[in-house]
């Protein structure tokens, strides 16, 4: 299945590094999410975008930087990382937007697997 | 309290038996509830959305209590390829906009 494709698949990255995690969706969706999955944890939503616009942050460090530039790709920016930001990173889209009502289905990447060191 | 709760299991059945999975959710205004099921080292993927009225899917059945808040996911006749984590994923909109909350999932393992 290629609807949601992630870049790259594995990353490992020390404290200085920058890097970025590249998402693409190829569902014409107009809605693109960022997930941070760690062991024993529930999936956390890191940040939406809806028609290219963010329209969610959930409190998440500025050390991670979302930029969309179009409906379609969607990345994560990283810089200066602590070793507790390893996890697995999961982009979703969905067809949202003002006209939802919510029951929208989510369509998963494969993630990226980061490891900090 | 977490706006989604799960038991994490792991839920060890034998094939052919029937499990049942329980999820709760905390906040009222939460509008749409779904079953999405993750693979290990996969992503997440739908299994089935939750109506109010229940739905069923083959061996899958799915139930909403609202007044109780909580929503159900009965397996049935339970095969090897069903051994993987379910996750609960409960939505509301918010400014016109999802707002999706997923739980820890629970682990269920099916043994020959």
């Amino acid at each position: 299945e290629t609807g949601v494709t992630q870049t790259p698949r594995h990353l490992v990255m020390g404290m200085t590094n920058k890097k970025s995690l590249k998402c693409e969706q190829h569902l014409g969706h107009n809605a693109m999410y960022w997930y941070k999955q760690s062991a024993k944890k529930p999936l956390e939503l890191m940040f939406v975008y809806n028609f290219k616009e963010q329209t969610e942050n959930n409190s998440v460090p500025s050390r991670f930087s979302p930029e969309c530039p179009n409906s379609s790709h969607l990345f994560l920016h990283l810089h200066t990382l602590q070793p507790e930001d390893s996890a697995l990173y999961l982009c979703a889209s969905s067809q949202d937007g003002p006209a939802g009502d919510g029951w929208e289905t989510q369509y998963f990447g494969p993630g990226t697997r980061l490891l900090v060191l | 309290r977490k706006e989604v709760e799960q038991d994490p299991g792991p839920f060890n059945v034998p094939e052919g038996a029937t499990v049942a999975f329980n999820c709760t959710y905390s906040n009222s205004a939460s509008q749409s509830f779904f079953w999405y099921r993750q693979d290990c080292r996969k992503e997440p993927k739908l299994l089935m959305s939750v109506y109010s009225s229940g739905n069923e899917d083959g061996r899958f059945t799915a139930q909403l209590n609202r007044a109780s808040q909580y929503i159900s996911l009965l397996i049935r006749d339970s095969k090897l390829s069903d051994s993987a984590t379910y996750l609960c994923v409960v939505n509301r909109v918010s400014g016109g906009y999802q707002k999706v909350t997923f739980g820890t999932g629970t682990k269920l393992q099916v043994i020959p």
